[in-house]
């Protein structure tokens, strides 16, 4: 299994600005998930990106990958009262982990 | 598009019921798995399948069981419910090993 970490736990920015949220993991992998959740609801595939790419974009999402590191940031660019969210990484082979995830609040 | 569906959104049972959570996908999914949810510890993986009859055990399984006897049905059994099994359960689907999973809404269930 692979653990994904999320940085910082919680997040408050204003609308229109950009949000940075990053995520750590332990051992090897193929790719690296991106996932949202909306209060009290199921997650929401976001990005995936595998662990030859070093980076990707998705509207105004971008996630970059750094295998040394292991680790991986996901931004998303002029934010939205919508993105209030929790955002989790994730990766694995069957067995995925999932962290305790960012809580982004994006005020109007 | 593609679903999973969680039969119930929310639940309330309780202590000493047995509690079955049922969840459907239409996509052919080979792989199924079930979640919990609580504040402050992240979603932890409870069971999975990788194919009819087939189950693993995830990190927290104790208390569970799992039946699989469709490939497009994963059902979660708590055996008998008990008071901190409160909690938001979800349940996902992926095609291949390292896939995007695709999740259900999620039952909250309460066990009074």
């Amino acid at each position: 299994s692979q653990q994904g970490e999320e940085d910082p736990q919680a997040l408050s920015i204003q609308e229109g600005e950009n949000a940075t949220m990053n995520c750590s993991y332990k051992t090897s992998i193929n790719n690296l998930q991106w996932y949202r959740q909306n209060s009290g609801r199921g997650l929401v595939h976001l990005i995936l990106i595998r662990s030859n790419e070093r980076e990707k974009h998705s509207g105004r999402l971008r996630v970059t990958l750094d295998t040394s590191k292991k680790s991986s940031s996901l931004l998303i660019t002029a934010s939205r009262a919508a993105d209030t969210a929790s955002y989790f990484c994730t990766s694995g082979t069957y067995k995925y982990i999932f962290g305790t995830g960012t809580r982004l609040k994006v005020l109007a | 598009d593609v679903k999973v569906t969680q039969s119930s959104r929310y639940l309330v049972k309780r202590t000493g019921e047995k509690v079955f959570l049922e969840c459907v996908q239409d996509m052919d999914h080979e792989n199924m798995f079930w979640y919990r949810q609580d504040p402050g510890l992240g979603l932890r993986l409870i069971y999975f399948s990788y194919d009819v009859k087939m189950k693993e055990k995830g990190d927290i399984p104790e208390g569970y069981s799992v039946s699989r006897e469709k490939k497009e049905r994963f059902s979660l059994i708590l055996e008998s419910a008990s008071t901190n099994q409160t909690s938001m359960y979800l349940c996902a689907s992926t095609l291949g090993q390292t896939g995007r999973q695709y999740f259900g809404a999620g039952t909250r269930l309460s066990v009074l």
